[in-house]
């Protein structure tokens, strides 16, 4: 049971560059997250689906576009990337009834 | 705005000792989730708390909440060094909008 797996696992950009985080998941799940992770700051929601054709800001969405064309797949993308987007995504899918989430094993992302 | 607040942010204890890591939060929200994260790794989940009063136990873990008091704790006992890891609590938003706050976390380093 693979839960849920994102790629890349490993990017770096240049400033400018655009680029596209893919985060699928095999459990049926409806809810779908991105998440950044930056030293001291904890996991900052940036784009979150509660359903397949819907998507919805979270608390850092700005810089960031997203898409859930398929339940299993949530794709999350830089369209000019910016050294502050230097950082490492996390995508999880939210288990129904408990409300659990699983985590993707992360991207690492560096602009440069 | 939900707030979650986990104190300490750093945590070191020696081996063999116990400790509380608290994790205060600011809305009305009956469920509380606890994750652990190993450097470099994703996050996995640990405890799911679903009601006022709810306590888990993992090994030498032990995850606690009150709902009244909007607090959540995780106890742990006679530490081991495979305890060193971050522990985040996450809290669910309860405006309908099903996103997840997560505290900044505690690093814990137990030494041995």
């Amino acid at each position: 049971n693979a839960g849920v797996t994102q790629t890349p696992k490993f990017r770096v950009l240049k400033t400018g560059q655009s680029m596209t985080l893919l985060c699928a998941q095999d459990m049926n799940h409806e809810y779908m997250y991105w998440y950044r992770q930056d030293p001291g700051m904890g996991l900052r929601l940036i784009h979150y689906s509660v359903g397949e054709g819907t998507t919805a800001k979270g608390e850092v969405p700005d810089g960031y576009n997203v898409s859930r064309l398929k339940k299993q797949n949530f794709l999350l993308g830089l369209e000019s990337a910016a050294p502050s987007q230097t950082s490492v995504y996390f995508c999880a899918s939210r288990k129904t009834g408990t409300g659990e989430l699983f985590f993707g094993e992360g991207s690492r992302l560096t602009v440069l | 705005e939900l707030k979650v607040e986990q104190n300490p942010l750093f945590l070191s204890m020696q081996e063999g000792k116990n400790y509380t890591i608290y994790c205060n939060y600011s809305t009305t929200s009956d469920r509380l989730y606890w994750y652990r994260q190993d450097p470099g790794k994703s996050l996995e989940s640990l405890f799911v708390l679903l009601s006022n009063g709810a306590v888990k136990q993992e090994g030498r873990l032990m995850a606690s909440l009150d709902t009244k008091a909007r607090l959540s704790t995780l106890h742990i006992t006679a530490a081991v060094h495979d305890l060193s890891a971050t522990y985040f609590c996450a809290v669910p938003d309860t405006s309908g909008t099903y996103k997840y706050i997560f505290g900044t976390g505690t690093r814990l380093k137990v030494l041995a």
